[in-house]
Order: C-alpha cells, then sequence, then structure tokens
C-alpha cells in the first residue's frame, strides 16, 4: 500500500519550453503533497506544499511563477516549470500522505533536463 | 528554525557487520517526530524507521534500530548483520508536529556496503 506514481521519470527539453510533472497517490487519497528538488548529490530541499483544492504554500525563495503547483484532485498533483532554463535542471521529486501525523510516502522522481 | 546535521558524507561496512549512521539536530520544540530514509540508486525515497519524541523507547524495525537521545538531540541509525542491498544515501529528518509538517532534511550518509 500506499504507492505514490512520478511522471515522467526523466524529460528532456529546450530552454524556454514548460514541463509538467505529475504526483499521483495510487491507493489512498492524499490531502497533502510536497513538492521537492534534490541537486546531484545533495539533501532533498521543500519547494512547496499542497493541500487538495487549495493553493499552494510556497518555500521561502521559490519563484511561484516559474514553478506552478496544482492539486486539483485527492490523488493528483502537478508542477510545472514554466519556460525552463538549464538552471532548472535537477531532480524533482513529490511526496503524499494521507492526513496530519502520517508519514509521507515518496515518488521515484523525475529528472529534469533542460538544454 | 530547525535543523538537521548529518556529520558523515560517507561510511563503508563489510556485509554482515554492524554500521551506525549518525545524526544531530537542532529544535527549541519539545514534540516532533524524526526519520530516517534511504535513497537506492533508483532515486526513490524509502522510510526506514521513524521516532515520535514523547517516546522514551527507542523505534526498530527488523535489523535497523536508532538510539535516540532527546537531551542531546541525537538520532543515529544502527544497520545490523548489513546486507549489500543496504547500500544507498540515508538521510535524518526532522518533522514538526504543528503548521505544514514538512520534513527537514539532513545532508546525507553515503553507505557502502562491501561483501
Amino acid at each position: 500500500g500506499a504507492v505514490v506514481s512520478q511522471h515522467p521519470s526523466w524529460v528532456i527539453c529546450k530552454s524556454g519550453t514548460s514541463v509538467k510533472i505529475e504526483c499521483r497517490s495510487l491507493d489512498f487519497q492524499a490531502t497533502t503533497m510536497f513538492w521537492y528538488r534534490q541537486f546531484p548529490k545533495q539533501s532533498l530541499m521543500l519547494m512547496a506544499t499542497s493541500n487538495e483544492g487549495s493553493k499552494a504554500t510556497y518555500e521561502q525563495g521559490v519563484e511561484k511563477d516559474k514553478f506552478l503547483i496544482n492539486h486539483a484532485s485527492l490523488t493528483l498533483s502537478t508542477l510545472t516549470v514554466t519556460s525552463a532554463h538549464p538552471e532548472d535542471s535537477s531532480f524533482y521529486i513529490c511526496s503524499a500522505r494521507t492526513r496530519d501525523n502520517q508519514p509521507q510516502h515518496f515518488g521515484d522522481g523525475t529528472r529534469l533536463s533542460i538544454l | 528554525a530547525q535543523t538537521v546535521t548529518q556529520s558523515q558524507p560517507e561510511m563503508s561496512v563489510q556485509e554482515a557487520e554492524t554500521v551506525t549512521l549518525s545524526c544531530t539536530y537542532d529544535t527549541s520544540e519539545s514534540d516532533y517526530y524524526l526519520f530516517w530514509y534511504k535513497q537506492p540508486p533508483s532515486r526513490q525515497m524509502i522510510l526506514v524507521i521513524r521516532q515520535e519524541a514523547y517516546k522514551q523507547q527507542n523505534a526498530t524495525e527488523n535489523r535497523f534500530s536508532v538510539n535516540f537521545q532527546k537531551a542531546a538531540k541525537s538520532f543515529s541509525l544502527k544497520i545490523s548483520d548489513s546486507q549489500l542491498g543496504d547500500a544507498a544515501m540515508y538521510f535524518c529528518a526532522y518533522r514538526s508536529p504543528w503548521g505544514t509538517d514538512k520534513l527537514i532534511f539532513g545532508t546525507g550518509t553515503r553507505l557502502q556496503v562491501f561483501p
């Protein structure tokens, strides 16, 4: 149980394009989903927290207009990297939990490469 | 603000031996959660073990156990009877029970297991 699916697992695109990453909870309803960014050989940094049906809460320093997050249903959250540039290349990981104080379950991550 | 420190960038252990990974944290809260996550080369974050700060008893999960020293703000992970499949990055994480319950990760320890 508690499976989180992330798609795509790897994407390569040209600079200036927008990329959408999906995060789905397959066997549970996720009231809250989290988006993390991980640079090579570094730790995970929380970008934003999204609750179903409401606007995402972004961490300090994360550009809201660059990283659009939508959590329209209890099983799906999306992260759209708008007008992506090479510096946006990174590993993006989502996690989801059912309710307060329950552990977060992580997706497999998405490797984003901007040329 | 809470911080998590992992002072060992890399550790190695021989198969079947025991290894301990260190983690310290800083917080002014009296109640919180601590976690150890494993990130194998596949990059998916896997929850290894969880500890509630109000519990004095150290958490155990099969070959994995923790030494939780609340006064010292220390939370080390002991892996007994190490297996080749234990090779991975290990992240210590802190979570407050209040607010958005976001995870704050340490910088990670890369564990190598030698046959």
